[in-house]
């Protein structure tokens, strides 16, 4: 069973040009989520898509946005690239299921692009 | 706000023995769930364990277990046998419902493990 698959691995950027990163998640799951990974602020939390419509969003300017297909592919796009930008951006995705009103279901994460600014 | 702390930057462990990685949360959800996620230098993320918030017995998953204890708002992960493979960032994290079905997570900083032979 294939991973989550994001490309580009690995990419660099100057300021104030932007970028698009794709995320596919592992077939048949329909949550994906995206995290940057800085040294330090960690990992946050962007956003979460399912079924095409974004369901969550973390506190992050307007720069940054999303989306997803039907295919449940995603992408992430970073407009006006500044230099706290720089991070690893890791995608998850999940079967978002429930079970008794408890969140179950591991997210699985993919190797992540990792954006260097200059 | 949910908050996940991990209090070891850093730890080292004997090839072959056990180590406890440590984590406490906060939360004022009474449905929440307790992960912990490998990370090796690659960057990926592997999830290794488990648990939520109203389940009985402690998580186990092979050489890993999560030690719950719901009233200290711990969840502690357990490495039984270290591998030399095991060196790599632990990551603790929680996921609460955040409405309309959503939910995502909150990281801890992360704790360096390295398994010396």
């Amino acid at each position: 069973k294939a991973g989550v698959t994001q490309t580009p691995r690995y990419l660099i950027k100057t300021r104030g040009q932007q970028v698009t990163l794709s995320c596919s998640p592992i077939s048949g799951h329909r949550s994906v989520s995206w995290y940057q990974q800085t040294p330090g602020q960690g990992l946050q939390f962007l956003f979460e898509y399912f079924s095409e419509t974004q369901r969550n969003k973390g506190n992050f300017p307007g720069r940054f946005s999303g989306r997803q297909f039907s295919n449940s592919r995603s992408e992430m796009n970073v407009s006006t690239l500044e230099l706290g930008d720089s991070a690893l951006y890791l995608c998850a995705s999940s079967l978002a299921r429930l079970a008794g009103g408890t969140p179950t279901g591991e997210l699985f994460f993919g190797e992540g692009s990792r954006l260097t600014v200059l | 706000a949910q908050k996940i702390t991990q209090t070891q930057p850093g730890m080292f462990v004997q090839e072959k023995e056990a180590v406890t990685l440590d984590c406490t949360y906060d939360t004022s959800d009474p449905s929440y769930g307790l992960f912990w996620y490998k990370q090796p230098s690659s960057g990926e993320m592997i999830f290794l364990i488990y648990q939520g918030s109203y389940d009985q017995q402690n998580a186990t998953e092979g050489r890993y277990s999560l030690n719950f204890q719901k009233a200290r708002k711990s969840a502690n992960l357990v490495i039984s046998a270290s591998q030399l493979g095991d060196s790599a960032m632990y990551f603790c994290a929680m996921r609460v419902h955040s409405g309309a079905g959503s939910y995502q997570l909150t990281f801890g900083k992360g704790t360096k493990l390295s398994v010396i032979p």
